[in-house]
């Protein structure tokens, strides 16, 4: 247990639905992320979100659209999704905005398919 | 940040020392090496990080050369639950940009 947690651990969805990713941090962080991690391909950073206000967006196709309502909570909300977007989605938390402090803390994911 | 080679794969038998290389020969003076590492089908976990100092702690210990070019993550008593991909990543302390993980080291634990 990490203190944060991601919900739901699978899913499975066509390419027409719309679904959300939920991420919660129990640590009193203020930075929050979204990984995505493909098949036998490293981590790829999507979305850092500091203080609520989104800082960086690796160029992430505009149907991943996320959410950060506080700094507890985290959403990434899914909508004409592609087959090859199937991947294990990240959410991490860290105590300083920016990265400085690069004690990251991972939820366990969401492996997500797209039929 | 400076880049990272680690080897693709690594076996070590259950109870004995795992010594999972790291290679940063471009690291500069303020950059620092951290070690996550990822089971299965679960998030990445931090396991340690140093300057130019040995590390240790309830996990691991971290071995840095005096010329800070490598390093070597120990991990004294391998169990199957070690088994993990290991990555090694180099980067300074307060820097901007959030961490970048590579391919990382596939540590299988052997009974």
């Amino acid at each position: 247990e990490t203190g944060v947690t991601q919900t739901p651990r699978h899913l499975v969805m066509g390419m027409t639905n719309k679904k959300s990713l939920k991420c919660e941090q129990h640590l009193g962080h203020n930075a929050m992320y979204w990984y995505k991690q493909s098949a036998k391909k490293p981590l790829e950073l999507m979305f850092v979100y500091n203080f609520k206000e989104q800082t960086e967006n690796n160029s992430v196709p505009s149907r991943f659209s996320p959410e950060c309502p506080n700094s507890s909570h985290l959403f990434l909300h899914l909508h004409t999704l592609q087959p090859e977007d199937s991947a294990l989605y990240l959410c991490a938390s860290s105590q300083s905005p920016q990265g400085r402090n690069e004690k990251l803390f991972f939820g366990s994911g969401t492996q997500l398919s797209v039929l | 940040d400076a880049k990272t080679t680690q080897p693709t794969s690594m076996d070590c038998a259950e109870g004995r020392a795992a010594n999972l290389p790291c290679n940063h020969s471009t690291i500069s003076g303020n950059e620092y090496v951290y070690w996550y590492r990822q089971i299965h089908s679960q998030g990445p976990q931090y396991i340690i990080h140093g300057l130019k100092n040995n590390e240790t702690n309830e996990m691991a210990s971290l071995i840095i050369t005096e010329d800070r070019k490598s390093s070597t993550l120990i991990l004294p008593h391998a169990t199957l639950r070690d088994t993990a991909v290991y990555y090694c990543i180099v980067r300074v302390h307060s820097g901007n940009t959030p961490l970048v993980f590579g391919k990382g080291t596939r540590l299988s634990v052997i009974a």
